[in-house]
């Protein structure tokens, strides 16, 4: 299985201020990796698909970059509702697998 | 647009078989545009995938589950099951359905989810 592996995994920020939440793969993963928020009681939500394309109705504040191993999510002004655990996933090849997580606090 | 909602006990005896059944609404299961899938999370834990269905028929499981798990369809329904069979307390967890699609790039990604249900395995 490719593992998958965030940093930091937590983290605490205030609004406005810009965000870098990393993935790294185990292998080379391509551009297969998608990224999700996930808020307490809730479903994950899909951000970022193919690594770096938007979901639609997804805000233009969150983007993500990064092939091969390497990926990393940005919010680049952090709003009060972007406070959530975010995590990565890959599909390059089965199982799907996910980070572990990267939770997003308010300082 | 896609809404899907997981149905099922909640409370489970070990060694006993999970059961849950994901109802589909604003699309067919028969699409070809979509496999569909489950995924869980354990209280406090990360996300694990679980397996696909295809239309075809077709499924895709986790290795790590795959001698205990079951995903079909039932479209006359529009809906598609887990079946877990003897579960332990490491199987308590929120049960996502979800449906997964692909870009032409071959990435596949989880773009609808059901609310999730949370299953516990006690005695």
């Amino acid at each position: 299985d490719i593992q998958m592996t965030q940093s930091p995994s937590s983290l605490s920020a205030s609004v406005g201020d810009r965000v870098t939440i990393t993935c790294r793969a185990s292998q080379s993963i391509r551009s297969h990796l998608n990224w999700y928020q996930q808020k307490p009681g809730k479903a994950p939500k899909l951000l970022i698909y193919a690594a770096s394309s938007l979901q639609s109705g997804v805000p233009s504040r969150f983007s993500g970059s990064g092939s091969g191993t390497d990926f990393t999510l940005t919010i680049s002004s952090l709003q009060p509702e972007d406070f959530a655990t975010y995590y990565c996933q890959q599909s390059y090849s089965s199982p799907l697998t996910f980070g572990g997580g990267t939770k997003v606090e308010i300082k | 647009q896609l809404q899907l909602q997981e149905s099922g006990p909640g409370l489970v005896k070990p060694s006993e078989t999970l059961s849950l059944t994901c109802t589909v609404s604003g699309d067919s299961i028969s699409s070809s545009s979509y496999y569909w899938g489950w995924i869980r999370q354990p209280p406090g834990k990360g996300l694990e995938w679980i397996g696909t269905v295809y239309y075809s028929g077709s499924t895709y499981y986790n290795p790590s589950l795959k001698s205990r798990v079951t995903i079909s369809e039932d479209k006359s329904k529009n809906q598609f099951s887990l079946k877990l069979t003897s579960v332990t307390a490491a199987d308590t967890a929120v049960y996502y359905c979800a449906s997964v699609s692909w870009d032409v790039g071959g990435n596949y990604y989880i773009d609808y989810w059901g609310q999730g249900t949370l299953v516990t395995v006690s005695s």
